[in-house]
C-alpha cells in the first residue's frame, strides 16, 4: 500500500535558519505529492503540490522537488520566521480512490526569535 | 466567507452518549471527507462522500455514521461514545477524483470523559 514517512520531530530552529523537512514515500503508481501546514487551533492548509517527477512545488517561500529516483519530496525554506511554527504534513494522492490522501505523521516545527 | 465550516469547535461529553458534528462547504465541491487526528497529530481518513454517495469507509466502527443530506453538507453522528473516540475531527472537501487539494475545516475537538 501507499505510505509517507516524514522526519521525526519536533524540529526547533532559530529565526532566519534554513529549514528542511524530509519526506519519502512509497506508492505503486505515479502519485501527486503535497505539503500541508497546520497552525495551532486550525485545520490543514495546502502549502504546495507537485504532480509529476522533477516538478518543483512552490508557494514563493517554501519549495519542494518531486524526486522519483529517491521517492522524496523534501520541504525547504531559506529563512524561517517565528510565524512558521506549525505542524507540517507531507501527503500523496495516487488517483485510485476519490481524493483519498495518505498523510505522513506530521513534523512539529518551533521557531524561536 | 468560511469555505469549510464545522460545528461545534469543542465537544465535551461522557462515555455512552450520542453526539453529532456538522460540516458545510460553500466551495461547490463534489466530495467531502471526515478525518480523525489523534493526540500525536496523526491524520487518518474515516469517510468520503461524492455527490451524497459513500465512497470511502475506512474500517471505522459502525458507531460512527456519516450523513450527507446534500453535496454541501456532511455530518458525523457518533453513538455510544468511548474514551478512545477523543480526538480532533476534521471535515474537508475537494473536487471529485482529481489531485485537487483538500480544503479543511478548523476541526472539532471531542473529549470523552
Amino acid at each position: 500500500g501507499n505510505s509517507v514517512t516524514q522526519m521525526e520531530g519536533p524540529v526547533t530552529l532559530s529565526e532566519e535558519a534554513f529549514l528542511t523537512i524530509n519526506c519519502t514515500y512509497t506508492a505503486t503508481g505515479y502519485p501527486s505529492l503535497f505539503w500541508y501546514v497546520q497552525y495551532p487551533g486550525e485545520g490543514l492548509q495546502l502549502l504546495l503540490k507537485a504532480t509529476k517527477a522533477d516538478d518543483k512545488g512552490s508557494n514563493k517561500v517554501f519549495e519542494a522537488t518531486y524526486r522519483k529516483e529517491t521517492t522524496s519530496f523534501h520541504l525547504e525554506k531559506g529563512s524561517v520566521q517565528v510565524s512558521d511554527s506549525a505542524v507540517y504534513f507531507c501527503a500523496l494522492y495516487e488517483g485510485t480512490s476519490y481524493g483519498k490522501l495518505t498523510f505522513g505523521q506530521g513534523t512539529i516545527l518551533t521557531v524561536h526569535p | 466567507d468560511t469555505a469549510v465550516s464545522q460545528t461545534p469547535k469543542y465537544l465535551v461529553t461522557q462515555m455512552g452518549n450520542d453526539k453529532s458534528i456538522k460540516c458545510e462547504q460553500n466551495l461547490g465541491h463534489d466530495t467531502m471527507y471526515w478525518y480523525k487526528q489523534d493526540s500525536k497529530k496523526f491524520l487518518k481518513i474515516m469517510f468520503s462522500y461524492n455527490n451524497k454517495e459513500l465512497i470511502i469507509n475506512e474500517t471505522v466502527p459502525n458507531r460512527f455514521s456519516p450523513k450527507s443530506p446534500d453535496k454541501a453538507h456532511l455530518n458525523l453522528h457518533i453513538n455510544s461514545l468511548e474514551l478512545g473516540d477523543s480526538a480532533v475531527y476534521f471535515c474537508a472537501s475537494s473536487q471529485a477524483g482529481t489531485s485537487s487539494p483538500l480544503h479543511f475545516g478548523n476541526g472539532t475537538r471531542l473529549t470523552v470523559t
